[in-house]
């Protein structure tokens, strides 16, 4: 069981909005620990899509969006493409484990 | 160009030990908090260890006591030394840069902003 809480699975079709929850506790983000975004393609190694909540690196999409409130946060894919079918995990930091902790991941299909 | 190449995966018997490494270019480990994320076969990622900057290191409860990260700054790689493996140590060992600031501000949770390629240890009898 992994300490932050994702839906397993999300799918839309081409050009919708998609939206993928992160649920934590009061010891994490609940506590105002900051959460971040992952994309791990088929294969590959994750990459860091949203840092500090909402922030994008160089070079993502401002189709991609984050937020928090409480103790979940959200990520947002607008104008859904066929290269964006992929897993995505969040990420905070934990103060009763003393570490950082992950979503389960979500794998997000586009029909 | 900023990069990291994780080293020394393979197979070995359950109770046996395996040493990983990430090598680092293109910055200083010594000045980043480098991570070691696992991800089992078809599952989810999982925070395995961090060493920062000044030395620290922190472990996830499930290989606190077997496993330790350490860096050796003359060759700007880090190393997971493996010790008592068990089958459900069996992943792919991602290494990863940690930051916790950006451009001027700086958060809360450290993120990984770097990662490598990973590198897969198995364990079976």
């Amino acid at each position: 069981q992994s300490v932050l809480t994702q839906p397993p699975a999300v799918s839309g079709a081409p050009g919708q909005r998609v939206t993928i929850s992160c649920t934590g506790s009061t010891s994490n983000i609940g506590a105002g620990y900051d959460v971040h975004w992952y994309q791990q393609l088929p294969g590959t190694a994750p990459k860091l899509l949203i840092y500090g909540n909402s922030n994008r690196p160089s070079g993502v999409p401002d189709r991609f969006s984050g937020s928090k409130s409480g103790t979940s946060a959200s990520l947002a894919i607008t104008g859904l493409q066929a290269e964006d079918e992929a897993d995505y995990y969040c990420q905070s930091y934990d103060s009763s484990l003393s570490g950082s902790v992950f979503g389960g991941g979500t794998k997000l299909t586009v029909l | 160009e900023v990069q990291l190449v994780e080293s020394g995966g393979g197979l070995v018997q359950p109770g046996e030990s395996l040493r990983l490494s990430c090598a680092a270019s293109g910055f200083t480990v010594s000045s980043n908090y480098m991570n070691w994320v696992r991800q089992a076969p078809g599952k989810g990622l999982e925070w395995v260890s961090v060493i920062y900057t000044a030395g620290g290191t922190y472990y996830a409860d499930s290989v606190k006591g077997r496993f330790t990260i350490s860096r050796d700054n003359s060759k700007n790689t880090v190393y997971l030394q493996m010790n008592s493996l068990r089958a459900e140590d069996t992943a792919v060992y991602y290494c990863a840069r940690g930051a916790y600031c950006s451009g001027g501000r700086c958060f809360s949770a450290p993120y990984m902003d770097v990662w490598g390629k990973g590198t897969t240890g198995t364990v079976s009898s």
